[in-house]
């Protein structure tokens, strides 16, 4: 089966300064990945996705990158604001599956 | 464009009973999963549906159960309650048949167990 983990369960960043998020994953067979936001009360929100055919992945304000040699994923915010402070969340999908494998989750705040 | 809906938003049981919780995917979405978290396990896939058909179904007991509907809309059931099946339950919908298209969730059903 798959195993999702990630490096730190917490971050602590400045107010407009860049924050990285990383995942490992197990898989080799792992063919989409995708970064969830979850804000207290609520279900994951989806911010970006990529396969595995790719490396990297921008979105506004939000970079991805797979690097599948080593089966590491990383989640780049730019610019962090305070609405980023919530509970990040990788996913990962392996070829043929119809099911996510979400690492634990780490959690990000932003300090004023 | 409406969201992922899940019915009720909160729920109190007691243990033994059981429990039906409810998900409308969004409009022309056909392939709908369930999956729940709790604040030890994190996320776990319980069972997915496309066109009516299960395709992959999770490790959890067989209390655990579902259905999608005609019109992609989709149940889950879990009989006999117990304390630990106290957790938020999320349903996500995606586009296609093969899962690439991304997954939107609901807001959940937060199921408290008494």
């Amino acid at each position: 089966g798959e195993s999702v983990g990630l490096h730190l369960p917490t971050l602590s960043v400045q107010e407009g300064d860049n924050s990285i998020i990383n995942c490992a994953y197990s898989n080799s067979a792992s063919d989409y990945f995708i970064w969830y936001k979850q804000e207290s009360g609520k279900g994951p929100q989806f911010i970006i996705d990529i396969r595995s055919n790719m490396d990297k992945r921008q979105g506004q304000r939000v970079t991805v990158l797979l690097n599948k040699t080593v089966k590491h994923l990383s989640l780049q915010i730019a610019a962090t604001q305070p609405g980023d402070s919530a509970v990040y969340f990788c996913a990962v999908r392996a070829r043929g599956d119809y099911k996510l494998s979400f690492g634990a989750g780490t959690t990000v705040t932003v300090r004023a | 464009k409406a969201g992922v809906t899940q019915t009720p938003r909160y729920l109190i049981k007691t243990r033994g009973q059981q429990v039906t919780l409810s998900c409308s995917p969004i409009s022309g979405h056909r392939s709908v999963s369930w999956y729940q978290q709790t604040p030890g396990q994190g996320l776990q896939f319980l069972f997915e549906y496309f066109s009516e058909t299960q395709r992959n179904k999770g490790n959890f007991p067989g209390r655990f159960s579902g259905r999608q509907f005609s019109n992609s809309r989709s149940e889950m059931n879990v009989s006999t309650l117990e304390l630990g099946d106290s957790a938020l339950y999320l349903c996500a919908s995606s586009l296609g048949s093969r899962g690439l298209d991304g997954y939107t969730f609901g807001s959940g059903t937060r199921l408290t167990v008494v």
